[in-house]
């Protein structure tokens, strides 16, 4: 099966711009997830959908960070104004439930450097 | 905060076994072992997981002990490719999220 799409690979961008990152996932899983991981940590959870609802959105910081998916499938994470502390690396998950058993499947990041 | 603790780093010589170890002190009794890996600039790849059993996948081998306290990812026959972070992570039946910790650097050394 084709695994989780994400693009770009790379961004860099000046502070105070904006910036976008898209995902697809697998066909047919319904949960969603974006994780952020700075240099030298573990991924931390920002977002889950379950289909085009928001399960869980307590660790994304939305004065800045919004994210969407519209029609339950492809997924938009935008960052509006970035700052320097937000270089780090965006994951994008899927899993087919979103239930214990239903292991994740990540994407393989977009880099992003905010200068 | 990841509940889990890891050793930052461990070298296993290729072609022996890698045996990662993982406590899971405050595990309760319907939370999972999760193990998960990611090799330098890819996404984390799951591995296995376990409630209570220990289990066995073409990857790994994943033991957990009787009181369910630690757990111990076993790689039979370590290749050069195995080299990555390995997370190990428990996990609520309720809320499927996974919570990382910073993992253990496994090095494959030739």
């Amino acid at each position: 099966e084709a695994g989780v799409a994400q693009s770009p690979r790379y961004k860099i961008i000046e502070k105070r711009q904006s910036v976008a990152f898209w995902c697809n996932p697998i066909s047919g899983h319904a949960t969603l997830y974006w994780y952020q991981q700075i240099l030298g940590q573990g991924p931390k959870l920002l977002i889950q959908f379950q289909n085009n609802g928001v399960v869980d959105d307590s660790q994304l910081p939305k004065d800045r960070f919004s994210a969407e998916r519209l029609k339950g499938v492809d997924s938009t994470l935008k960052i509006q104004p970035a700052k320097l502390e937000d270089s780090a690396v965006y994951l994008c998950a899927s899993s087919l439930q979103g239930e214990v058993n239903s292991p994740l499947h990540f994407g393989n990041g977009t880099r992003l450097t905010v200068t | 905060d990841a509940k889990t603790t890891q050793p930052p780093s461990m070298d296993c010589a290729e072609g022996r076994a890698a045996n990662l170890p993982c406590n899971h002190s405050t595990i309760s009794g319907n939370e999972y072992v999760y193990w998960y890996r990611q090799i330098h600039s890819q996404g984390p790849q799951y591995i296995i997981h376990g409630l209570k059993n220990n289990e066995t996948n073409e990857m790994a081998s994943l033991i957990i002990t009787e009181d369910r306290k630690s757990s111990t990812l076993i790689l039979p026959h370590a290749t050069l490719r195995d080299t990555a972070v390995y997370y190990c992570i428990d996990t609520g039946a309720g809320s499927y999220q996974l919570t990382f910790g910073k993992g253990t650097k496994l090095s494959v050394i030739p």
